[in-house]
């Protein structure tokens, strides 16, 4: 079974340049989860999706961080402008939604790091 | 909202046990995840406790109590290959929120 794809794996801007990430989930799964991981700190949530619909962006700077998941599949995130403190790994997770599984578990892709000059 | 607390940092010897602890505050509480993430990975899902008590997967256990509002990872027989950056996540109905992490150095 295919895991999460995320790209790209790496990424160098500058302050004020826009950027945008893109991740495919699992087959199969309706929940998708972006999440900010700046260096050692824990993931943070930036928006959840089930479907194509939003279930909670409250931590999502919304002045400067979009995302969308037009089709229910995949997904991609924007930043514009980037600022320094975007500085972090932006990690994709999905799974089926929780409450129908009974679970806390989330199948991560390997993250998209990005670095703000 | 929630919040969770892990220790920062925790060092320990290869064929050691090691406890991680855990407290939370939340609302609308489903379940505690564990979660590991070596350098520069994923963070990858090793137990879920919904119920108080102990479950066991291996050398990991994970124990929950929810009237106490904390929970542990318990890691036996400790190889170097388990350093690394162990997490809990709180469940709540559908979100999952993590900890700020505890850093696991295994040393010979």
């Amino acid at each position: 079974e295919a895991g999460v794809a995320q790209s790209p794996r790496y990424k160098i801007i500058e302050k004020r340049q826009s950027v945008a990430f893109w991740c495919n989930p699992i087959s199969g799964h309706a929940t998708l989860y972006w999440y900010q991981q700046i260096l050692g700190q824990g993931p943070k949530l930036l928006i959840q999706f089930q479907n194509n619909g939003v279930v909670d962006d409250s931590q999502l700077p919304k002045d400067r961080f979009s995302a969308e998941r037009l089709k229910g599949v995949d997904s991609t995130l924007k930043i514009q402008p980037a600022k320094l403190e975007d500085s972090a790994v932006y990690l994709c997770a999905s799974s089926p939604p929780l409450y129908r599984v009974n679970t806390g578990e989330l199948f991560f892709g390997e993250g998209s790091r990005l670095t703000v000059l | 909202g929630q919040s969770l607390e892990q220790p920062s940092e925790v060092t320990a010897v290869e064929g050691a046990i090691v406890q991680i602890n855990c407290t939370y505050q939340t609302s609308g509480f489903y379940g505690l995840s564990w979660y590991q993430q070596h350098d520069g990975g994923a963070p990858t899902f090793l137990s879920y406790n919904a119920l108080d008590g102990l479950e066991e997967t291996g050398r990991f256990s994970s124990f929950l109590s929810r009237s106490d509002s904390y929970g542990y990872l318990l890691l036996q027989e400790l190889q170097m290959k388990d350093s690394a950056s162990y997490f809990c996540a709180v469940r709540s109905f559908q979100k999952l929120v993590f900890g700020t992490g505890t850093r696991l150095l295994v040393s010979p």
